[in-house]
């Protein structure tokens, strides 16, 4: 079925990188660019960025520039999101959900989220 | 970078009652708004795009209107399972996400 698939829960300590998998099935992958949105615990949702399957190009969200990467694998439909420089503050769950690419759209999918944990 | 408000940031409300949530967008964003609800321990799950267009399978109990920078979205009759968190987002250019607004029974 139309799903996304995400990597399992990661512990990293304070300045250390974590790169979260998103496999994706059931649709044509090339189709939807893929987002990537965490949530802190007991916090609301922060969008983070986007790749696009195609060209491979990103945008991120300004507090996340310079930090995180975002790219694709479309031979084997899976998506990754690594952020360095871990700091407490990045503890949280992070989710992947696709929007149709090249047009502004709603994100109608998402992953089941991986929770990272950031502690020394 | 336009920011996302939401109003009430939490409510109670009966079984049956009529419930409206308020986002409002720091400028105009067209008709570029969706709703999500998130059960507590769940993913978000998409409820209505482009401000009031229906998600399928959604239930009709929950509509959305709005344009430009006023948005709302009703539940017309609440019940039991739409104990949640319900989030606007607005998704032209830089996606981003109200606060949310918790919403359980009284």
């Amino acid at each position: 079925q139309v799903q996304l698939v995400q990597s399992g829960a990661e512990v990293k300590k304070p300045g250390a990188s974590v790169k979260v998998s998103c496999k994706a099935s059931g649709y044509t992958f090339t189709r939807y660019d893929m987002n990537w949105v965490r949530q802190a615990p007991g916090q609301g949702l922060e969008w983070m960025g986007w790749v696009n399957p195609n060209s491979g190009n990103t945008g991120y969200a300004l507090k996340f520039q310079g930090r995180v990467t975002m790219t694709m694998n479309t031979a084997i439909s899976t998506a990754y999101m690594e952020l360095s420089g871990l700091r407490s503050e990045d503890t949280a769950v992070y989710y992947c959900a696709r929007d149709p690419a090249g047009v502004w759209s709603a994100f109608d999918l998402w992953g089941q989220g991986t929770m990272v944990t950031v502690s020394s | 970078d336009i920011q996302m408000t939401q109003s009430p940031s939490s409510l109670s409300a009966s079984v049956g009652d009529r419930v409206t949530i308020t986002c409002r967008a720091s400028q105009g964003i067209s008709n570029y708004l969706a709703w999500y609800q998130q059960k507590p321990g769940k993913v978000p799950k998409l409820l209505i795009y482009a401000a009031s267009t229906l998600q399928s399978g959604v239930p009709s109990r929950f509509s959305g209107s709005g344009s430009g920078t006023d948005f709302t979205l009703t539940i017309s009759s609440l019940q039991s399972e739409d104990v949640a968190t319900y989030y606007c987002q607005k998704y032209n250019s830089a996606p981003g996400f109200g606060p949310g607004t918790k919403v359980d029974i009284k």
